[in-house]
């Protein structure tokens, strides 16, 4: 059974370009949550989804980011105009449902911004 | 919003030795408490947890504690081996989404 799967694992962007992450749940998990890591901290809640629907966004800025779970294929969160301070470990996790506590998180993409 | 201070963070220990991390909570609501290994440039993997209907929760080597009137919560790994290092993460939560501790970096000299 495949675990939470994320790509890319690295991603390098310059100032002003767009950063796209996906993330593709585990087999028969409809939850996906995406999570912000600084060097040396803890991992920050940012979006939970389900398919097709934002549940509970209170952990994105405002601006700049966005993310999805469409009906078909992986949940994307996006970047645009990225600055030096977007720099970090994004991780995404899943879960199979409300009735279900547990998340399993994927590999994480670091993303540079240069 | 819940806060989640966790302590030590850094450990050493020496191999065989145990270890023991503690977490504290301030929402009172908080019902769900992981605990997630992060080794270097890998996903946090979870653990152990445990329910807010529980006190006590044990998986071989590694048990976690919980007292909800003084909210807080404890990590424990006895026999520890030098694969146990890593740094480990506690979580709370009443939803869906976790409020995580800062982290404590565990080193089990051989």
């Amino acid at each position: 059974n495949a675990g939470v799967m994320q790509n890319p694992r690295h991603l390098v962007r310059r100032r002003g370009q767009e950063a796209r992450l996906r993330c593709s749940p585990m087999k028969g998990h409809s939850h996906v949550y995406w999570y912000r890591q600084l060097p040396e901290e803890g991992l920050k809640f940012m979006v939970y989804l389900q398919k097709e629907n934002i549940i509970d966004e209170s952990g994105m800025p405002k601006e700049r980011f966005s993310a999805e779970f469409p009906k078909e294929g992986p949940s994307i969160l996006r970047i645009q105009q990225v600055v030096r301070g977007d720099s970090a470990a994004y991780f995404c996790a899943s879960s199979p449902g409300q009735a279900s506590y547990e998340q399993y998180f994927g590999p994480g993409t670091r993303l540079t911004v240069t | 919003g819940e806060n989640v201070e966790q302590h030590p963070s850094t450990l050493s220990v020496q191999e065989g030795d145990s270890a023991v991390i503690k977490c504290t909570y301030s929402d009172s609501a908080s019902n769900y408490f992981p605990w997630y290994k992060q080794e270097l440039g890998k996903g946090p993997q979870l653990i152990i947890d445990i329910r807010s209907n529980v006190g006590e929760k044990k998986d071989q080597r590694i048990a976690v504690t919980l007292n909800k009137t003084a909210k807080h919560f404890s990590l424990h790994i006895t026999e520890t081996q030098p694969e146990d290092s890593a740094v480990y993460f506690c979580a709370a939560s009443r939803r869906q989404n976790f409020v995580f501790g800062p982290g404590t970096r565990l080193s089990v000299l051989p």
